[in-house]
């Protein structure tokens, strides 16, 4: 399994500000991926990052507004720009570890734009 | 959309009784995964089956994967209040880690 420790666990931000979540896990890993939960939504992929190269954003994600950092192989972050009231969801990180590839979950962020 | 479906979005039954969540999906998969999620916080993996798998069971837990039909069943057995959350299976294409969700279950346990 993996440890994912993430931060912070929640935040109400001025829209118009930015805010960055970290994520940092217990081992080395070669890629990471962030979520996006919509209150009463299913998860939706963000992007992949991965280290060394810019993070691949899914369909509708765009990384001026999601940029994405990966300094290396046990943390990233996750900044979400210039918010509004519709960024307000539960954003999560995950990797998947192991010879069957489990994905692991840090507890999320929720996040509350006024 | 990219999203499998699930059914029943929502399930209300008494302690002590089954429950049955079905999965389905669209694409050809590596691996299929179940989640719990309790009030909207982190999600905690429940088990993992492989597309050349058909069933698997941890504990009170049985899933089924049924590759023909693109579907999938999480099997609760003898359910307690504490199972009360929303489940989601997750699915993994050929070749790629990153998932695609299903929209969820939301379960009740009433005492």
């Amino acid at each position: 399994s993996a440890v994912i420790s993430q931060k912070p666990s929640r935040d109400i931000c001025q829209r118009g500000t930015s805010l960055t979540i970290q994520c940092q896990v217990d081992s080395q890993v070669t890629m990471m991926f962030w979520y996006r939960q919509q209150p009463g939504q299913s998860l939706t992929l963000i992007a992949t990052a991965n280290q060394g190269s810019e993070a691949t954003y899914e369909s509708g994600f765009v990384i001026d507004k999601f940029p994405i950092s990966r300094p290396n192989l046990t943390f990233s972050t996750l900044t979400v720009s210039n918010m509004s009231p519709e960024d307000s969801s539960i954003y999560l990180c995950s990797v998947a570890v192991g010879p069957r590839d489990e994905a692991f979950f840090g507890q999320g962020t929720r996040l509350t734009v006024v | 959309s990219q999203q499998g479906e699930e059914d029943p979005q929502a399930l209300s039954i008494q302690e002590g009784e089954n429950a049955t969540m079905n999965c389905s999906y669209k694409t050809s998969i590596n691996n299929l995964q179940w989640y719990r999620q309790n009030s909207g916080r982190g999600l905690v993996h429940l088990i993992l089956i492989r597309s050349n798998e058909r069933e698997k069971h941890s504990g009170r837990l049985r899933v089924t994967l049924d590759t023909s039909k693109k579907s999938s069943s999480l099997l609760i057995t003898a359910s307690r209040a504490a199972d009360t959350a929303s489940y989601f299976c997750a699915t993994a294409a050929q070749g790629a880690q990153k998932l695609v969700f299903g929209q969820g279950t939301r379960l009740t346990i009433n005492p």
